[in-house]
């Protein structure tokens, strides 16, 4: 069974600080998704990682990933109160039924 | 990137009812389609797939009976909830993928269902 662990589960940060998320994965997978998620909406797409060593960065946020370590990192960089929302990170269960299974999300909460 | 419209956004209805979400592809056809739910504060849980021209597969757990889904055309997927009580109350999220299979997933906005 595909289990995907993120932590922290909660980060409450000063602005124009550096911090990183990270998610675990247990068995292989064809991708991992970061997902945006404020309160009361739906998931904004932010980073679809498909093969080992794959970095995307885009504005404050740089995702990678590790598939030998079933490892993603979600860094962000001299972070703004913009940024305050819930963070997922999803895998696709490899088998090709495409279904994504979640982490618990991390609660990102930068201070002004 | 690909378009998922759900309908309602938000719906309110009495115990005991029933109560019908759309989720469509509004520029491509997705042959399956997934249906999630969030309760507060947590994450996104899949419930089911939905299958063009099929029955649903569900996930452990979820009751097929309570959440119909109908998956009746390449556009449109349509999920029910049947004689809704509080518990149900919840965010449902449905989700598809354009093309073939192992593409990015679109997620539709969502939609959130109180039961009073």
């Amino acid at each position: 069974e595909l289990k995907v662990e993120q932590n922290p589960l909660f980060l409450s940060m000063q602005e124009g600080k550096n911090y990183t998320i990270y998610c675990n994965y247990s068995t292989t997978s064809d991708r991992l998704y970061w997902y945006r998620q404020d309160p009361g909406k739906s998931l904004e797409s932010l980073f679809v990682l498909l093969s080992n060593g794959a970095v995307k960065q885009e504005g404050r946020l740089m995702a990678s990933l590790d598939t030998k370590a079933r490892l993603s990192t979600l860094h962000i960089t001299a972070a703004v109160h913009d940024l305050s929302a819930t963070y997922f990170c999803a895998v696709d269960r490899k088998g090709g039924d495409d279904k994504i299974i979640f982490g618990k999300g991390t609660r990102l909460h930068i201070l002004p | 990137g690909a378009v998922v419209s759900q309908h309602p956004s938000w719906v309110i209805c009495k115990s005991g009812t029933s109560v019908k979400i759309e989720c469509r592809s509004l520029d491509f056809q997705a042959t399956t389609m997934f249906w999630y739910r969030q309760f507060p504060k947590q994450s996104l849980m899949l419930m089911a797939t939905s299958n063009e021209g099929s029955k649903a597969t569900y996930e452990q757990g979820v009751e097929k009976d309570k959440f119909l889904i109908n998956h009746a055309s390449l556009t449109l997927s349509t999920l029910t909830v049947t004689s809704a009580h509080p518990e149900d109350s919840s965010f449902y999220i449905c989700s598809a993928n354009e093309g073939a299979l192992n593409t990015e997933a679109f997620f539709g906005q969502g939609t959130r269902l109180t039961v009073v």
